[in-house]
């Protein structure tokens, strides 16, 4: 069945330095790809997405490329905030409108 | 800015009551979900809804009822709580998309459940 593997966390890293969280997935058909964040006490809040190969999706500085070749999908920023403190879930959308969600990459960032 | 709406946000309970988390929108989403987010963090699909009188069991097993009477209204009711019922609980919304599509799905703040 349709999967998401995300790097296990926490990503511990300083203020101005370069994220990646790397997002693998398992599908039939062609998917819909999307970042979520949560903050700490709150909901789920779509960052970015994208819906075929090649799209590159992008928020808040934070970028994702959707590449059917290597199933992936993974997120990227150039210079992260104390404010980007959070949980990042990729997750894809399937044909019965439901999403498979990764279990989460915790990230820290410290001054 | 995502108007889904889910109360209460906090409640703490003994076991063996009866407990309704309530959870609306005001976008006029066709679909709805609920989700269990174990301490982990992994989120769980537990319930949905293609629309008014239509409810589905998610991925996960659970032992609460949802129904679906209105379109902009998706309950979620536990005749008799447990501590294993000890849980974030996260009410979603989405619309049925155009052409090939996948819409996203708006979150609501959650409800966080304790039940001693």
């Amino acid at each position: 069945g349709d999967s998401v593997t995300q790097m296990e966390g926490p990503v511990t890293l300083s203020e101005e330095a370069f994220l990646t969280i790397n997002c693998t997935y398992t599908a039939t058909g062609y998917p819909s790809l999307f970042w979520y964040v949560q903050y700490p006490g709150e909901g789920l809040q779509l960052l970015l997405k994208a819906t075929k190969a090649d799209d590159k999706g992008s928020n808040k500085g934070f970028e994702a490329t959707y590449r059917k070749e290597t199933t992936s999908f993974h997120l990227e920023k150039g210079s992260v905030q104390v404010s980007d403190s959070a949980v990042y879930f990729c997750a894809l959308g399937t044909g019965f409108q439901k999403l498979v969600f990764g279990t989460g990459t915790r990230l820290l960032v410290s001054p | 800015e995502a108007d889904i709406y889910q109360t209460p946000r906090y409640l703490v309970i003994g076991t063996g009551k009866k407990i309704t988390l309530e959870c609306s929108q005001t976008m006029g989403h066709d679909k709805m979900y609920w989700y269990q987010q174990d301490p982990g963090m992994e989120l769980h699909l537990i319930h949905y809804s293609y629309g008014v009188n239509s409810t589905e069991k998610g991925d996960l097993s659970s032992e609460s009822t949802v129904s679906r009477i209105r379109t902009e209204h998706f309950p979620l009711t536990l005749e008799s709580a447990r501590p294993s019922h000890t849980s974030q609980y996260l009410c979603a919304s989405s619309k049925t998309p155009g052409g090939s599509s996948y819409n996203e799905q708006f979150f609501g703040p959650g409800t966080r459940l304790t039940v001693l």
